[in-house]
Formats: structure tokens, sequence, C-alpha cells
């Protein structure tokens, strides 16, 4: 089993869509979470960053953890043709911005106007 | 938000040449640098952790004579891909770990990434 599961996708919706992304992970030790946004042929852009199990908002892009069921989600609001990119999920175990980071494969979404 | 560059973008090389990719904080300093590579429609795979004045830790299965790194200034981490063969075609990104400011996130910052194509 690898330690952080994503489902590839790719997922299609409509421009204006609630979006669910979603990773789960094996690894206990794991206390930070991350989401990263990479468009096509470029690197990955920080998303949000979270530590506690809960929500947390910015924006349209709400990040939640359950660390109880080791399942982590983004969820997007009112999606836009320019939300089309793959989204990386990534943990670690520190707070550290030193410390390895492991990553779910990415799930690509694709959001037709 | 803190600023990662690489140099170049792109790279097309013949087989058995070498090629240097460089990678640059722009507004913070690294203590470390992380270089990942990426196949198409694949996760990042971490080759390589370089910290400033000191030698890289590579990840199980990266050959170090291969993939040399040199983090020689807080700023700058450079890669270079000894004698290339197709096989090392990939998308090659590294990352920086800090912050430009207290607002950022004490976590890793990406560089845009490298496609190197190997003929």
């Amino acid at each position: 089993q690898k330690e952080v599961e994503q489902d590839p996708g790719p997922l299609s919706v409509p421009e204006g869509a609630i979006v669910s992304l979603n990773c789960t992970y094996s690894n206990s030790a794991f206390q930070y979470f991350m989401w990263y946004r990479q468009y096509s042929r470029k690197g990955p852009e920080l998303l949000m960053y979270t530590y506690s199990s809960g929500n947390k908002e910015d924006g349209r892009f709400t990040a939640q953890v359950d660390k109880s069921s080791k399942y982590i989600s983004l969820f997007i609001r009112d999606s836009q043709p320019s939300d089309s990119a793959t989204y990386l999920c990534a943990m670690s175990v520190s707070s550290s911005g030193y410390s390895t980071l492991t990553f779910g494969k990415g799930t690509m979404l694709l959001v037709s106007p | 938000g803190a600023v990662v560059s690489q140099h170049p973008s792109r790279v097309i090389c013949k087989s058995g040449t070498s090629v240097k990719i460089e990678c640059r904080s722009l507004d913070f300093q690294a203590t470390t640098m992380f270089w990942y590579r990426q196949f198409p429609k694949k996760s990042l795979m971490l080759m390589a952790t370089s910290n400033e004045g000191s030698k890289a830790t590579y990840e199980q299965g990266v050959e170090k004579d291969k993939f040399l790194i040199n983090h020689a200034s807080l700023t700058l981490s450079t890669l270079t891909v000894t004698s290339a063969h197709p096989e090392d075609s990939s998308f090659y990104i590294c990352s920086a770990s800090g912050r430009a400011s207290l607002s950022d996130t004490d976590t890793q910052y990406f560089g845009p990434g490298t496609r190197l194509t190997v003929l």
C-alpha cells in the first residue's frame, strides 16, 4: 500500500460546479498537509497548508483534514476554467520547510466553460 | 510569496553530453533545496536533498555520480545530469525551503521546472 493515495482522474466538471478532491494516507505520523496546484509543464504552486483536523478556508478553496480517518480533501467552489490543472496533495511529519514531503499522484481537473 | 526560479526552462541535448540546471531562490535564503523528477502523468519523485555547503543526500536508486548536485550558496543549487541518455529525458523540478516573509508558510516552494529531452 502506498503511503498516499490519490485518484488521478481526470475529473471533468462544468463551470460553476463544486469540486471535491481527496487523498487518503496510511502513515499516522503525517501531521502537516498541503495542496499544490500544477499547471501543465509548470512547477507546483502551494494552495493550502493545514495542520490540525478541521477546515481551513481561503477564498473559493477549503481544505479539510480528518486525521482519525486519515483523509484529506480540497473543495473548490464556483469552479472556473482557469482552475483546470493537476492538484497534488502532499504531507509531512514536521512543520519545518526542511522536512521531506510525500506526494499523491495528483488529480487532473478539467473545468469546461 | 517566496519565489523560486529555474534555468533553463527547456533543454534539448545529444546523448552523452552533460546538462546543468540552476535553481535559485529569488527573495529568500534557502538552506535546503530539493530536486525532483516528474514523468508524464506521474507524481513528483524526490531525487535528492541539498543542504548549503554540504554533500547532497540522494534517495535510494538515484545515482549520485549521474546526477551531480552542488549547493554553493543560500540562493543557488545546481543539478548536472552527466553523460545524459534518452532515458534521462524528464521534467526536473527544484524546490527551496523557507519563506520570504512572515506571512509565508515555512514549507517548500517550487521552481517552474526544466524539461530535458535527450536525443
